[in-house]
């Protein structure tokens, strides 16, 4: 099945404590990025990679970090995570950077304490 | 700033009646538009699209109208179902790289 992965779904730590949530898609996209998702403030772009190791920063990429070693992985890094990072977080693929269509993981919902 | 916004948070809407979800944008550059459709707990999922170059496109239920002297785009689902309860979210292109997203519209499909 063609899907986007993402570990874990649910997190819940401490302030300055460094984590990493993982994104993994089948389908041989090219192009893959990061959202976090907040209310009143819709889908908000962290990251995105075009392809491996090539990443560029979103709207929001204060505190996040990311790598793109493989073509089916994109982690999301916060070396030192404060309570303002507490959101639902989405990873995405589309097959090539022109593509339109983008195919989302399930989220991951991090709280930082 | 928000560049695309969807004034309604929610929408309540009978079976078998028309839905319409409306979405208002700020930029003139943007190339392309979606329509997103979210049950809880799961990612957002592609419904439908249109070009900035064309005013309607239809699939099925669903048809996207586009107002671009207005900055205007409005879903329509025709007859809604209770699957349908969702939130959809609209969003926007800009060049090839950026999406920007409304902040969702909550739709109910009650019997």
């Amino acid at each position: 099945e063609a899907q986007v992965t993402q570990n874990p779904r649910y997190l819940i730590t401490v302030t300055g404590k460094k984590l990493t949530v993982t994104c993994s898609q089948n389908m041989n996209h090219e192009y893959m990025s990061w959202y976090r998702q907040d209310p009143g403030l819709g889908l908000r772009q962290i990251y995105y990679s075009m392809n491996v190791e090539v990443t560029d920063k979103g709207d929001v990429p204060e505190g996040y970090k990311v790598s793109r070693k493989e073509k089916r992985n994109f982690p999301l890094i916060l070396e030192s995570p404060s309570p303002n990072q507490t959101s639902l977080y989405f990873c995405a693929s589309k097959l090539q950077q022109v593509s339109y269509e983008q195919y989302f993981g399930p989220g991951t919902r991090l709280t930082v304490t | 700033d928000q560049q695309v916004k969807q004034n309604s948070p929610s929408l309540s809407v009978q079976e078998g009646r028309i839905s319409i979800l409306n979405c208002d944008y700020t930029n003139s550059m943007f190339d392309y538009f979606l329509w997103y459709k979210k049950y809880p707990a799961e990612g957002p999922t592609f419904l439908i699209s249109i070009s900035s170059i064309k005013d309607k496109n239809e699939d099925g239920r669903f048809t996207v109208f586009l107002n671009k002297s207005a900055k205007h785009l409005s879903l329509h689902i025709v007859p809604s179902q209770p699957g349908d309860s969702a939130v959809y979210f609209c969003a926007a292109l800009l060049g090839v790289d950026k999406l920007i997203f409304g902040t969702g519209t909550r739709l109910q499909v009650f019997p």
